[in-house]
């Protein structure tokens, strides 16, 4: 089936350090979204990516989407203790007209004390 | 305006029980989604409604079916609990844009299948 991957699982850092999530989907997408989601919260949407090349930030955010639309990257520059949480990309799939929003398995940003 | 609200915030079935979720969804938005997320993962995707109409389902069995009202609130109903169904189910409404997918969740409700 239709498949997001998304490396690495965790990542950690000292505050002030860059961070950084790929994403990888098994076909080309038609956009693609990022959200972050809080320990204890529900998803936040951050962004969504539609154009083949694509490079949209937000602040120290910096999203990234591939030539060939199959991959996605988020990196933050200088990581503050108030971007602790795990990045999720998810695509949409239409496969026979029925529509799946599949969600890659996220990055959990941790800083280290 | 009011955002996306679910109910109940958490619940406790025995397998083999029945159960519905609640979704409130954000004012003047027409299309709602609903998420599994089990602990550590990623939400997966159970189906969507939009104007009542289911227009997208993933890999659930049927025992996971839906409602959208006129309203645009809807229900998750999950029959035949099992064990692996405990998990944090999220309810995500959007507005109509053919092009914008920008969904907006609820708190989630926290079911246990004991």
């Amino acid at each position: 089936g239709q498949q997001v991957m998304q490396i690495p699982q965790y990542q950690h850092v000292q505050e002030g350090e860059d961070f950084t999530t790929y994403c990888n989907s098994s076909t080309t997408l038609s956009n693609i979204q990022w959200y972050k989601q809080r320990p204890g919260g529900h998803p936040v949407f951050l962004i969504q990516l539609v154009k083949s090349g694509e490079v949209k930030k937000q602040k120290r955010l910096t999203f990234q989407f591939g030539e060939a639309k199959k991959n996605s990257s988020l990196h933050i520059t200088a990581t503050q203790t108030t971007d602790v949480g795990t990045y999720f990309c998810a695509g949409p799939f239409v496969f026979d007209s029925n529509y799946q929003l599949i969600w890659g398995a996220g990055t959990k940003l941790i800083i280290k004390p | 305006e009011t955002g996306v609200t679910q109910s109940p915030t958490h619940l406790i079935k025995t397998r083999g029980q029945q159960v519905t979720l609640r979704c409130s969804s954000q004012s003047g938005h027409n299309t709602v989604s609903w998420y599994q997320q089990a602990l550590g993962q990623g939400p997966q995707f159970i189906f969507q409604y939009y104007r009542e109409e289911e227009n997208g389902r993933g890999n659930f069995p049927p025992r996971f079916s839906g409602l959208q009202f006129p309203n645009y609130s809807s229900e998750l109903n999950v029959n035949a609990l099992e064990l692996d169904d405990s998990a944090l189910y999220l309810c995500a409404s959007s507005p109509e844009s053919p092009t914008y997918n920008e969904q907006f969740f609820g708190p989630g409700t926290r079911l246990t299948v004991l």
